[in-house]
């Protein structure tokens, strides 16, 4: 059974960089079909995905334009897990994040985030 | 990117009554890559359907889904108490993913 375990600071400061690490048990963050999501939630926003990671061959990462070119996912096979890097955050950052897991076959059957991580709350401020 | 338009924003029942929730998307969406959540206050969202229809494991069978293209609907045959709750669409036809903006089930 996958579970996944987030650390990492609850309290960041403006124009800082936010990260977070998901290690993973159960499974490999190398696996062929399985991808490695972050989302976070917010009561104005709601769910809100952030980005993935997943081996097909070779590593692909994808990233929500809310934040593509402030975001980074990488993973870290030597430890499994993968982490979540969220730079010059803003007040509307605060939210709280989660690791998913999603599961697939081929590039076209989704079987949905069944995996989550407990949530950080991070929060943004001075 | 395929924006998810949930309706209503907010559904006012009773116990035991039926709740429909729709997902319209801004264009077609592959029933395998469309799934619902639920979540609660407190707590991460838990996985409901995956495939537009298919339940996920241990889902009771009072929940199901529907819809093909651009709409999708999410039904509680009978809400329990413990139904209520805010749900959301969510597909992964195409990158980005999305979310929807969530429908709240609220007790009448």
């Amino acid at each position: 059974q996958v579970q996944l375990q987030q650390s990492g600071p609850g309290l960041v400061k403006p124009s800082q960089t936010l990260s977070l690490t998901c290690v993973i048990s159960g499974d490999s963050v190398s696996s062929n079909s399985v991808a490695w999501n972050w989302i976070r939630h917010s009561p104005a926003r709601g769910l809100e995905w952030l980005g993935r990671t997943y081996y097909r061959s070779k590593w692909y990462n994808e990233y929500a334009l809310s934040v593509k070119g402030r975001i980074t996912i990488n993973p870290d096979t030597s430890k499994n897990q993968f982490s979540l890097q969220l730079n010059s955050v803003t007040p509307e950052d605060t939210a709280v994040y989660y690791c998913a897991t999603e599961a697939s076959s081929g590039w076209y059957v989704s079987y949905g985030m069944d995996v989550w991580g407990q949530g950080t709350t991070v929060t943004v401020s001075s | 990117e395929i924006v998810l338009t949930q309706s209503p924003g907010t559904l006012s029942l009773s116990p035991g009554e039926r709740a429909t929730l729709s997902c319209r998307a801004s264009q077609s969406v592959a029933n395998t890559c469309l799934a619902w959540y639920q979540q609660k206050p407190g707590q991460a969202p838990r996985l409901l359907i995956y495939g537009a229809s298919s339940r996920a494991t241990g889902i009771p069978d009072r929940f199901s889904g529907s819809g093909s293209a651009t709409d999708f609907t999410l039904t509680i045959s009978r809400l329990e108490p413990e139904d209520f709750a805010v749900y959301y669409c969510q597909q992964s036809d195409s990158s980005p993913l999305t979310f929807g903006g969530g429908t709240k089930v609220e007790i009448k």
